[in-house]
């Protein structure tokens, strides 16, 4: 199965700029997607295909990247961005999740 | 407008099984894989596998294989899934969830599953 890496936590100030990075064990091209998940809620997709913006979600959410390593970032952060984020590869099956990133404030 | 209604929580024994409901309304059912995640409370999410109405084919992550077993019934567009042998491992929150383009656009609202005695 393919591993995605993410750094467990970060904290950023309002209005700043927050990038949360996913490595891949392997490539996975561009089939990486990014997520949202409050607490007690389903997670909310905000970046499919490692950088084109799901529907409805605001432009100052971001991906980039392909092969092993992403990017996700948020510029500017709001406090309603607080929030944990997942990357998922869809490369090959199984699909895996990273193990999240906390975005917390400073 | 897309659509995913899970089943209440359920609250288990170990040793028996479990079997949660995934209604889907506001698209043609038989067109689209259902996926199914778990997760456990704190913790991140796990990818079990999918299920494809139009023809009943289904894949399962190793380590759900014997564990979870997933089923459609087109004529009510409702997948299903049956968690089986459950352990107190296998309390968690199950959401199931649809893709548009690629990446899972449409969740239900999860159905967390209690096993305990």
């Amino acid at each position: 199965d393919i591993v995605l890496t993410q750094s467990p936590a970060l904290a950023v100030s309002l209005g700043q700029r927050a990038t949360i990075s996913c490595r891949a064990s392997e490539s996975v091209r561009s089939s990486m997607h990014w997520y949202q998940q409050k607490s007690g809620q389903q997670p909310k997709l905000l970046i499919y295909g490692a950088s084109n913006l799901a529907s409805g979600v605001p432009a100052r959410f971001s991906g980039s990247g392909s092969g092993t390593d992403f990017t996700f970032t948020i510029d500017p952060v709001e406090a309603d961005d607080i929030a944990t984020y997942y990357c998922q590869q869809s490369r090959n099956d199984p699909d895996t999740f990273g193990a999240g990133t906390k975005l917390e404030l400073k | 407008q897309v659509q995913l209604q899970q089943s209440g929580a359920e609250l288990a024994k170990p040793g028996t099984s479990v079997k949660l409901s995934c209604k889907a309304s506001g698209y043609t059912f038989t067109s689209y894989y259902i996926y199914w995640v778990k997760q456990r409370p704190g913790q991140g999410l796990e990818w079990i596998g999918y299920i494809y109405p139009g023809n009943g084919g289904t894949y399962y992550s190793e380590k759900f294989k014997g564990k979870a077993t997933f089923t459609a019934d087109t004529s009510s567009s409702t997948a299903y899934m049956l968690l089986g042998s459950l352990t107190p491992e296998d309390s968690a929150y199950y959401f199931c969830a649809r893709p548009a383009n690629s990446g899972f656009d449409y969740w239900g609202q999860g159905v967390m599953v209690t096993v305990s005695s």
